[in-house]
């Protein structure tokens, strides 16, 4: 079975850092393409960034709200997808979710959020 | 950026009615799209990729049209599991880019 699990959200003050963490079962990470998604509180979907699979070097891609700031990696040995997040902003508040999407995949599977406050 | 703009942003419908929800994007996206429906303190849930295939195990009360850039999500015969909040997405080209949702309600 297919599972997305999430964690590391938390408060933090504007400014800080933070590592949200996708952990993958069911599926060997590393032949799929992965996004993050996030949602503000009462807002829509922003799609955030995105790490290719291993047979495409692990490229990523951002949107322009959050480049420069947060960087998506993974780490094999664990299956599991990161996304860094710097310099944060009170406007990157948001629950933040992992996906398998892109190249054939059409993000059937999702992680069950992690809420990312950023406050004073 | 491509835009998708969803129309209506909200909706009332009664048990058993059917109803469409319209995608229009900035520029063509040939058929690079997907629905998706979210309920509240949910994850979003995929029903349409391809902006006319049905995800795995959807029902087909679910059904989308559409190329280029307008599309419709079209559900039929409407049960109270349904009412929720519904997304469009492209997938056309990067920043991947969603419609403002449409809030489907119990009238």
């Amino acid at each position: 079975e297919v599972q997305l699990v999430e964690s590391g959200g938390g408060l933090v003050q504007p400014g800080g850092s933070l590592r949200l963490s996708c952990a993958a079962s069911g599926f060997t990470l590393s032949d799929y393409y992965m996004d993050w998604v996030r949602q503000a509180p009462g807002k829509g979907l922003e799609w955030i960034g995105r790490s290719r699979d291993k047979a495409n070097t692990y490229k990523t891609e951002y949107a322009a709200s959050v480049e420069d700031r947060f960087t998506v990696s993974r780490d094999e040995s664990k299956n599991s997808l990161y996304l860094q997040m710097n310099s944060l902003k009170t406007e990157d508040t948001a629950v933040y979710y992992c996906t398998r999407g892109g190249n054939g995949n059409f993000w059937e599977y999702w992680g069950q959020g992690a809420l990312v406050t950023v406050s004073s | 950026d491509i835009q998708m703009t969803q129309s209506p942003s909200s909706l009332s419908a009664s048990v058993g009615d059917r109803v469409t929800i319209t995608c229009r994007a900035s520029q063509g996206i040939s058929n690079y799209l997907v629905w998706y429906q979210q309920k509240p303190g949910k994850a979003p849930k995929s029903l349409i990729y391809a902006a006319s295939s049905l995800q795995s195990g959807v029902p087909s009360k679910f059904s989308g049209s559409g190329s280029g850039t307008d599309f419709t999500l079209t559900i039929n015969s409407l049960q109270p599991e349904d009412f929720a909040t519904y997304y469009c997405q492209q997938y056309y080209n990067y920043p991947l880019t969603f419609g403002g949702g449409t809030k489907l309600e119990i009238k």
